[in-house]
């Protein structure tokens, strides 16, 4: 059975920190890594889709970092800001995607 | 920008009785895609659609399960006999390809009594 874990669950930062949080999957037929960002009674907007080891993506305040060997991949946000808060999950894609439990992040002003 | 649409937002109905969850797909997408939600659990995926027919589907999709697209637009999920357990967030997805972003509707709520 596929696995994906993400931590922390929940995190609590202040207007203007930086943050960052892990997603780990299986390291083994690797095809891509998804990252979404979930704000309740919204749908999951992707963020990210990355598919090399070594993988750097960037939206704005937000990057990603992936590998594929070890099997993980960090998402960061430099200076939180209150509107940035919602649950950012992770999926690992094979020909449909694995969720993991996703972190949820709250940013107070 | 396109949508994935989703209705009913929110659907209760009886245990027993057949529910039909609808989905308009962005019309140059290719695979479509069920996932559900139960509550503070993670979702999970259901079904995958591509080329008119079921190209993969997890345990939960068993026989009271079934996916159409009956004309070319919709995405349809249709549960034949409801069961409690049934009860969760049901989202589709559709993507232009593999390992694109699946772009997301907002859900139909399914509540069965």
């Amino acid at each position: 059975i596929l696995n994906v874990e993400q931590s922390p669950q929940s995190l609590h930062v202040q207007e203007g920190d930086s943050t960052n949080f892990t997603c780990s999957f299986p390291s083994s037929n690797f095809y891509a890594l998804h990252w979404y960002r979930w704000e309740t009674a919204k749908s999951p907007e992707a963020l990210f889709v990355m598919t090399l080891n070594g993988d750097e993506k960037k939206k704005g305040r937000i990057s990603a970092t992936l590998n594929t060997k070890e099997g993980y991949s960090y998402l960061y946000i430099k200076g939180s800001q209150p509107e940035d808060s919602a649950t950012y999950l992770c999926a690992f894609n094979t020909d449909k995607l694995i969720f993991g439990t996703g972190t949820r992040l709250q940013v107070f002003p | 920008e396109p949508e994935v649409t989703q209705t009913p937002s929110h659907q209760v109905t009886q245990m027993g009785q057949e529910v039909i969850l609808r989905c308009v797909p962005i019309s140059n997408h290719l695979y479509f895609y069920w996932y559900r939600q139960i509550l503070g659990q993670k979702v999970e995926f259901l079904v995958s659609f591509y080329n008119n027919e079921i190209s993969e589907k997890s345990e939960i999709f068993d026989d009271q399960f079934s996916v159409e697209r009956p004309d070319g637009s919709n995405f349809t999920l249709k549960i034949r006999s409801t069961k409690l357990e049934d009860s969760a967030m049901y989202f589709c997805a559709s993507s232009v390809r593999r390992a694109q972003p699946q772009h997301f509707g907002d859900g139909t709520r399914l509540s069965i009594l």
